[in-house]
């Protein structure tokens, strides 16, 4: 079945440090693939998405691009702030049925100053 | 601000209690959903509405009880719970049909269950 793997956490960076958290799935078709933030306390955020291959999603200094041929959606962030302490989910949307999202389980980030 | 809002954010219940979760959405959306948040586990996604009819329920417990009285509003019903159930419980809404698949998440239900 559809799955989304996300490498382990935590991922502790300095300030100012280039960030990169791995995404890799399995599908059928061509899925939406979606990154979510969940700062603490607070429920999921959307960050950004991509719907077709070779799109690019950026939100915020965050990036990520779909890559059909290695099946992966690389969560990317030139310069990471200490607000950016949080978990990141990556996700899909299957293409059988529009209303479900599969999550990965998430990267705990932890900026320090 | 997201257009999802939950209340209460925090409930702390005893295992014979009964009590209600509330989740609205102001996004005109046509679906909404449940999911669980339970530490070191993925996301669960328990309940789905769409046009206020539930169209998917993966094998929830009984004692969980969802009600969708309007497009804006889903309810969680809560009665004898176990330990195990406490989680954090997230509500969400999304625009299905026409590839609008994003889901829009409310702040979450912090729930203990004593």
């Amino acid at each position: 079945g559809d799955s989304v793997t996300q490498m382990e956490g935590p991922v502790t960076l300095s300030e100012e440090a280039f960030l990169t958290i791995n995404c890799t799935y399995t599908a059928t078709g061509y899925p939406s693939l979606f990154w979510y933030v969940q700062y603490p306390g607070e429920g999921l955020q959307l960050l950004l998405k991509a719907t077709k291959a070779d799109d690019k999603g950026s939100n915020k200094g965050f990036e990520a691009t779909y890559r059909k041929e290695t099946t992966s959606f690389h969560l990317e962030k030139g310069s990471v702030q200490v607000s950016d302490s949080a978990v990141y989910f990556c996700a899909l949307s299957r293409m059988d049925s529009s209303y479900k999202l599969i999550f990965g389980s998430g990267t705990r980030l932890l900026v320090r100053p | 601000e997201t257009g999802v809002t939950q209340t209460p954010r925090h409930l702390v219940m005893g295992m014979t209690n009964k009590k209600s979760l509330k989740c609205e959405q102001h996004l005109g959306h046509n679906a909404m959903y449940w999911y669980k948040q339970s530490a070191k586990k993925p996301l669960e996604l328990m309940f789905v509405y769409s046009l206020e009819e539930r169209v998917e329920n993966n094998s929830v417990p009984s004692r969980f009880s969802p009600e969708c009285p309007n497009s804006s509003h889903l309810f969680l019903h809560l009665h004898t719970l176990q330990p195990e159930d406490s989680a954090l419980y997230l509500c969400a809404s999304s625009q299905v049909g026409e590839g609008q698949e994003t889901q829009y998440f409310g702040p979450g239900t912090r729930l203990l269950v004593l």
